[in-house]
């Protein structure tokens, strides 16, 4: 099992759509998230980052945390065309190591 | 305020050749991470480098190696260089230590080994 996981997609949603991405993590003791936008060719750029459970908000991100369940999930309100690129979520692993861990990435395709 | 900055953009070096990565992070900025980007395995983790130390290391073999300068600059060493070393190098850059704050990326650095 990989410690942070993500639906590779493609996930394609119409313009105007909600797009969701999610992501689960194995260790119990992480506690900090993060979700980057990649765009092809470029470098990853932060989009949110949320620490406790419950939902965070941001234009028309909306990142959810669920601690318990362990995942955290990113919506995207009203999707526009821009807004297709690779998402990646980072985890911040507890104890001695502090690392982020990366998931793979979901791809996502928003259709005109 | 500039941003990470990470040169040469592109490389290109044949098998056994050994390559130097530079980054500049952002001005105040004292943490730089290091990953190694491929399509099958995305984002992994090198190394940490924070005031001059390395912090934290991840699975790569001894002949992936860094250091980090008093300015922050930090230089990425790749010995006996292998087909597979091809990648996107990025560098990230945070006030503190890697996680602990959020990281930037540089632009990256796209090498090839032929």
């Amino acid at each position: 099992q990989k410690e942070v996981e993500q639906n590779s997609g493609p996930l394609s949603v119409p313009e105007g759509a909600i797009a969701s991405l999610n992501c689960t993590y194995s260790d119990r003791g992480s506690q900090s998230f993060f979700w980057y936008r990649q765009y092809s060719g470029k470098s990853p750029e932060l989009i949110m980052s949320i620490y406790s459970n419950g939902d965070k908000e941001d234009g028309r991100f909306t990142a959810q945390l669920n601690k318990a369940s362990q995942y955290v999930s990113l919506l995207i309100r009203d999707s526009q065309p821009s807004d297709s690129a690779t998402y990646l979520c980072a985890v911040l692993k507890g104890g001695n190591n502090r690392k982020l861990i990366w998931g793979l990435g979901t791809s996502l395709a928003v259709n005109p | 305020k500039a941003g990470v900055t990470q040169t040469p953009r592109y490389l290109i070096k044949t098998r056994g050749q050994q390559v130097t990565l530079s980054c500049s992070p952002i001005s105040g900025h004292r943490s730089v991470s290091w990953y190694q980007q491929t399509p099958g395995q995305g984002l992994q983790f090198l190394f940490e480098y924070f005031s001059e130390t390395q912090r934290n290391k991840g699975n790569f073999p001894g002949r992936f190696s860094g250091r980090q300068f008093s300015n922050s600059r930090s230089e990425m060493n790749v010995s006996t260089l292998e087909l597979g070393d091809s990648a996107l190098y990025l560098c990230a850059s945070s006030l503190g230590g890697a996680g602990l704050n959020i990281q930037y990326f540089g632009a990256g650095t796209r090498l090839s080994v032929l």
